[in-house]
């Protein structure tokens, strides 16, 4: 059954830690992409890959890094240099040509 | 740079009432324009698209937007809503990268709520 795995689910930690977040697809989809959603502020892109090994950061990409070493593969890594971590992070994926974006369940992230 | 608008936060109608929901947007060649739905603490599914031709687009679950390029809109229709169709909804405009990817903008969205 195809589809964007995002775990987990639920994500606490300290303020100061680092935290990846994970994003595994099967749906042979060349680009993924990062979002961070907020309420009451809509997506807001953090970064995107269209190819392994390539990626570019997106509109909010301070405090956040990212890797594509397989093309199933996206993590995000949220440092401690982001200032305001909490929120819920979606993973998305397409195809080449303008289909829109499938997406992931999403992680909610809550630093205490 | 592209943007979109929608300007209605919250919107209540009563269940097998009909229900528009609002979206302009801003770009400036052939706007591509899509709108998801959103159940809480869920990822988004796309309810339809617009590329070119026909400028009303039929959708799943019922859902129907037309596209008007005159007034910049986008605006959802369903002409008899059910308690299910209870969430939120964000309108996208979006364009093709040059490596193939998508890049989309997405509205604040509009949360529906259904009164029984």
């Amino acid at each position: 059954d195809g589809g964007i795995t995002q775990s987990p689910k639920y994500l606490f930690r300290k303020e100061g830690q680092n935290v990846t977040l994970s994003c595994e697809q099967n749906l042979n989809h060349d680009a993924m992409y990062w979002y961070r959603q907020d309420p009451g502020q809509g997506l807001r892109l953090i970064y995107y890959s269209q190819i392994v090994n390539d990626f570019q950061k997106g509109d909010i990409a301070e405090g956040y890094s990212v890797s594509r070493e397989k093309k199933e593969s996206f993590p995000l890594t949220v440092t401690s240099a982001q200032k305001n971590p909490t929120a819920f992070y979606l993973c998305a994926t397409s195809d080449r040509g303008l289909h829109g974006y499938t997406f992931g369940s999403g992680t909610r992230l809550t630093v205490v | 740079a592209q943007s979109v608008t929608q300007p209605d936060i919250h919107i209540t109608v009563s269940e097998g009432a009909s229900l528009e929901l609002r979206c302009n947007y801003s770009y400036g060649a052939t706007p591509y324009l899509f709108w998801y739905v959103q159940s809480p603490g869920q990822g988004l599914q796309l309810l339809l698209k617009y590329f070119s031709g026909d400028t009303l687009v039929q959708g799943i679950k019922g859902f129907e937007a037309e596209f008007k390029r005159s007034q910049s809109s986008f605006n959802l229709r369903k002409p008899s809503v059910h308690w299910s169709d209870a969430a939120e909804y964000f309108c996208a405009v979006g364009y093709i990268l040059t490596g193939g990817g998508n890049k989309l903008t997405f509205g604040t969205g509009t949360q529906l709520k259904v009164e029984l």
